[in-house]
């Protein structure tokens, strides 16, 4: 079956960049699918973060959009989140998700087991 | 953005008897195709979300028939018919009608 699993760093320092990836497998990143990121925190709930399509395609939540770069790397199957000068307020569960290749995005049917990411000095 | 309301917060349920949730979006999430961009997903405790319902009535493949999702517009529910104690978590209602898709705080269902 189709897995998804995050994978980086469980702090950063205020002003760094959050960079995470998540390794697809029992599916090709490059099949048809749009590959994205989503967060939960206590204080915002569940929140879409932006998606990837394996040509390079991006979509961003524009409360987000001039700090973040999303890519998908076909090779190695697997697709990654850059997020720029990070604070506090950026702390929380980061999931990696599948959706289809229609927009806006919806119906996230596969999931990460998600990774919890602290912003912290 | 679109705000998503969902009512009640906290829901205490009785296995076997039915359950209901309510979900409120603040513009119309139906489209010119017919369908309402709204899914329903559950976060049992320690998991991550799983999707139930797409596109306001679709079950998403697995989810058992006892699950059942309605509404149009702006106005949604989402029932289940016969509660099993494996239903307890967050329920979350989303658009996808616009970007950015946008998520309901969440309805937190268990057992009495």
């Amino acid at each position: 079956q189709v897995q998804l699993v995050e994978s980086g760093p469980g702090v950063v320092k205020p002003s760094e960049t959050l960079s995470l990836t998540c390794g697809v497998s029992g599916f090709s990143v490059g099949s048809g699918y749009f590959w994205g990121w989503i967060r939960q925190s206590p204080g915002k709930g569940l929140e879409w973060i932006g998606s990837a399509y394996h040509t390079g395609t991006t979509y961003f939540n524009p409360s987000l959009k001039t700090r973040l770069t999303i890519s998908v790397d076909t090779y190695k199957n697997e697709f990654s989140l850059k997020l720029r000068s990070v604070t506090a307020a950026d702390t929380a569960v980061y999931y990696c998700v599948r959706h289809g290749a229609v927009l806006p995005p919806g119906n996230f049917d596969i999931w990460g087991q998600g990774s919890r990411v602290t912003v912290s000095s | 953005d679109i705000v998503m309301t969902q009512s009640p917060l906290s829901l205490p349920v009785t296995p076997g008897e039915p359950a209901s949730i309510s979900c409120r979006s603040n513009q119309s999430l139906l489209r010119s195709n017919g369908y309402n961009y709204l899914d329903w997903y559950l976060q049992r405790p320690g998991q991550s979300p799983q999707v139930l319902i797409y596109l306001g009535s679709n079950r998403a493949s697995g989810v058992p028939d006892r699950f059942s999702g309605s509404g149009s517009g702006t106005d949604f529910t989402l029932k289940i018919s016969r509660v099993e104690a494996e239903d307890v978590g967050v329920y979350y209602c989303m658009q996808a009608l616009q970007t950015p898709p946008t998520f309901g705080g969440g309805t937190r269902v268990d057992i009495k």
